[in-house]
């Protein structure tokens, strides 16, 4: 079946420093991908819609330039998490549809932890 | 914008008792819902979702929700839970506008299985 990928799994970074987490949709196209964050043991929390070829969509409270997202091409979508800090310490979760599919199907990527220290 | 409420956090039930978890939603207009599981230290699995149509909607592993518009619920249902059952299941709402727009997911309740 369709598989979104995110890649790294795991990454430990220093405070200060960026780091990308890439969101790949392996076998269909996704004009829109969306960003979530989850804090242990809380709920998924909508970050940003990705949308390919334009801006990506903030929502509320969510620093656009903290949280650099690329959506180059139509199976891949970039978070880049810039100076990042402790606090951005959290369970980062990316979903994507297939063109065309009006989003009735919805498959999530196995996420991505991010340690910073 | 939409919002979701799940009043249940934790729910601890021992194997074979019947499990009910609420969900309810906040939207006025068209909604899609979801059912979400996540096993620990696993990625989120679609049990079930509603889009329209008959409002009792089975899912896998005998799971089933049922959509009731006039209270706004889709409460999650199994029979008889197991072991394997424990999770952090997640009710999500997304408006109904035919495209992939965002989920709106609640809090989250954490059931816990005792053999």
């Amino acid at each position: 079946g369709a598989v979104v990928s995110q890649h790294p799994s795991r990454v430990i970074c220093k405070s200060g420093t960026s780091v990308k987490i890439e969101c790949r949709s392996l076998d269909f196209q996704a004009t829109t991908m969306f960003w979530y964050r989850q804090f242990p043991k809380q709920s998924l929390m909508l970050m940003a819609t990705s949308n390919e070829g334009s801006k990506a969509t903030y929502e509320q409270g969510v620093e656009k330039d903290k949280f650099l997202i690329n959506h180059a091409s139509l199976t891949l979508s970039t978070l880049t998490v810039t100076s990042a800090h402790p606090e951005d310490s959290s369970f980062y979760i990316c979903s994507a549809s297939p063109a065309g599919d009006s989003g009735n199907t919805i498959y999530f990527g196995e996420g991505s932890w991010l340690t910073v220290v | 914008a939409q919002s979701v409420s799940q009043h249940n956090h934790h729910v601890i039930l021992s194997e074979a008792a019947s499990l009910e978890l609420g969900c309810n939603y906040s939207y006025g207009g068209t909604v899609n819902l979801f059912w979400y599981v996540q096993y620990p230290g696993q990625h989120l699995q679609l049990l079930l979702k509603y889009f329209s149509g008959d409002p009792l909607v089975k899912g896998i592993k005998g799971f089933e929700a049922e959509f009731i518009k006039s209270k706004f619920s889709f409460n999650l249902r199994k029979p008889s839970v197991q072991w394997s059952d424990t999770a952090e299941y997640f009710c999500a709402v997304r408006a109904n506008t035919g495209t992939a727009s965002k989920l709106t997911f609640g809090t989250g309740t954490r059931l816990q299985v005792t053999l």
